[in-house]
């Protein structure tokens, strides 16, 4: 069965400093990987997704990148961290085109 | 591009009472619709999903209806739970590489 990892679990920053939050999946080849951000009570906004090793699609500018080294390894990444970058970041892989994502367990990232 | 709203924001219901959540889409392409439950401090988990060649779906205590010509499909849950307060959201995908999702339901079931 597929699994989905996401760490770390919380994560509290300061200003200006970097992030890098890693998701793997296991269980599965050529995953469609997505990286997600929620605001405290409020949706889901797609940060990055990407169809395959090195193919990374932005749909949100500036502070954050991301980047896929591995098949099955997708990384989230900033150089300097914002207050506005606080969220709860959820990673999803699903199988392809037309199918169900399945989210991992979510990084509550605060800024201070 | 796609766009799917969601009402109401925020239901509240009875124990035992049915509750039903309804989204609406704008692309006529779009042709699967997947339901997600979020618990507090938790991911979003699929519960059920529909396509477009299909007008209802039953899993338990859940189903899902969709109204291809009226763009709109829903969600309803009956004999609810305590357990069922969650976060729900509605999606729709046109079969490309991104789901739209809708802003969420928070549904509280009183004991």
């Amino acid at each position: 069965s597929q699994t989905i990892h996401q760490w770390p679990a919380t994560l509290v920053q300061p200003v200006g400093s970097p992030l890098s939050l890693e998701c793997t999946v296991e269980g599965t080849s050529n995953p469609n990987l997505y990286w997600y951000r929620q605001a405290a009570g409020r949706g889901l906004q797609l940060l990055f997704y990407s169809v395959g090793i090195g193919q990374i699609s932005s749909e949100v500018p500036q502070n954050l990148s991301a980047s896929r080294p591995q098949d099955r390894q997708f990384i989230l990444s900033s150089k300097k961290l914002l207050l506005s970058d606080s969220g709860f970041y959820l990673c999803a892989w699903t199988f392809g085109q037309g199918y169900g994502y399945t989210f991992g367990s979510g990084t509550r990232l605060t800024v201070v | 591009g796609e766009n799917v709203e969601q009402h109401p924001s925020t239901l509240s219901v009875q124990e035992g009472d049915s509750a039903v959540i309804k989204c609406t889409y704008s692309d006529s392409a779009s042709n699967y619709f997947p339901w997600y439950k979020q618990e507090l401090g938790k991911g979003p988990q699929l519960i059920i999903d529909i396509r477009s060649n299909v007008g209802e779906k039953k899993d338990q205590r859940i189903a899902v209806t969709l109204n291809k010509t009226a763009k709109h499909f829903s969600l309803h849950i009956t004999e609810t739970q305590p357990e069922d307060s969650a976060v729900y959201f509605c999606a729709g995908n046109t079969g490309g590489f991104k789901t739209i999702f809708g802003a969420g339901t928070r549904l509280f079931v009183k004991a």
